[in-house]
């Protein structure tokens, strides 16, 4: 199946720094990535979806201005933390679709982002 | 998108096929039912989906009742690599956006 990388896997920042997290799609172009956030124990939250060449569309609730999205180009998202906070420490995950019109995502292996 | 309800938890034993039951009762007529897993600290895997025929592929089946309110994933033969939490998530034809529940954790056990 098709592959989705995230880079990286897992970071740990002091407070108030910004971290930047990478997703790509390996083997194919995806017009459209979306980025999850999953707390301990709990279901993903979808946060925004990506749109290559465009603004990300965020979900109610979501700060467009904490959680920076960039789709600059068909096989890489990038999703950047501003002056993080431990309460952004977190499991986030990303996803793209090989074609429009598909409940078929594929996802990457989720970073986790612990602020101290 | 429909919302689905599944039970919280479930057991299964090794080798022994496992039904993972879903209630969509507000599913749409162009509301297909998708299936996701994650095992622990994963991204999720795409699992099966289907619009109201029974689907199978090489790693489930799925069971869509005739009035659509109601599926089942079945895992023929599970093993411990199963253990994972199980979703069922309602996508509107035309549509990629998932919206995830509670979903189904579910223990595979020797």
């Amino acid at each position: 199946g098709a592959v989705v990388s995230q880079h990286p896997s897992w970071v740990i920042c002091k407070s108030g720094t910004s971290v930047k997290i990478e997703c790509r799609s390996l083997d194919f172009q995806a017009t459209t990535m979306f980025w999850y956030r999953q707390f301990p124990k709990q279901s993903l939250m979808l946060m925004a979806t990506s749109n290559e060449g465009s603004k990300a569309t965020y979900e109610q609730g979501v700060e467009k201005d904490k959680f920076l999205i960039n789709h600059a180009s068909l096989t890489l998202s990038t999703l950047t933390v501003t002056s993080a906070h431990p309460e952004d420490s977190s499991f986030y995950i990303c996803s793209a679709s090989i074609a429009e019109g598909t409940g078929e995502l594929f996802f990457g292996e989720g970073s986790r982002l612990t602020v101290l | 998108d429909a919302k689905t309800t599944q039970p919280p938890s479930m057991d299964c034993a090794e080798g022994r096929a496992a039904n993972l039951p879903c209630n969509h009762s507000t599913i749409s007529g162009n509301e297909y039912v998708y299936w996701y897993r994650q095992i622990h600290s994963q991204g999720p895997q795409y699992i099966i989906h289907g619009l109201k025929n029974n689907e199978t592929n090489e790693m489930a089946s799925l069971i869509i009742t005739e009035d659509r309110k109601s599926s089942t994933l079945i895992l023929p033969h599970a093993t411990l690599r199963d253990t994972a939490v199980y979703y069922c998530i309602g996508v509107k034809a035309a549509g990629n956006k998932l919206t995830f529940g509670g979903g189904t954790r579910v223990l595979v056990k020797p």
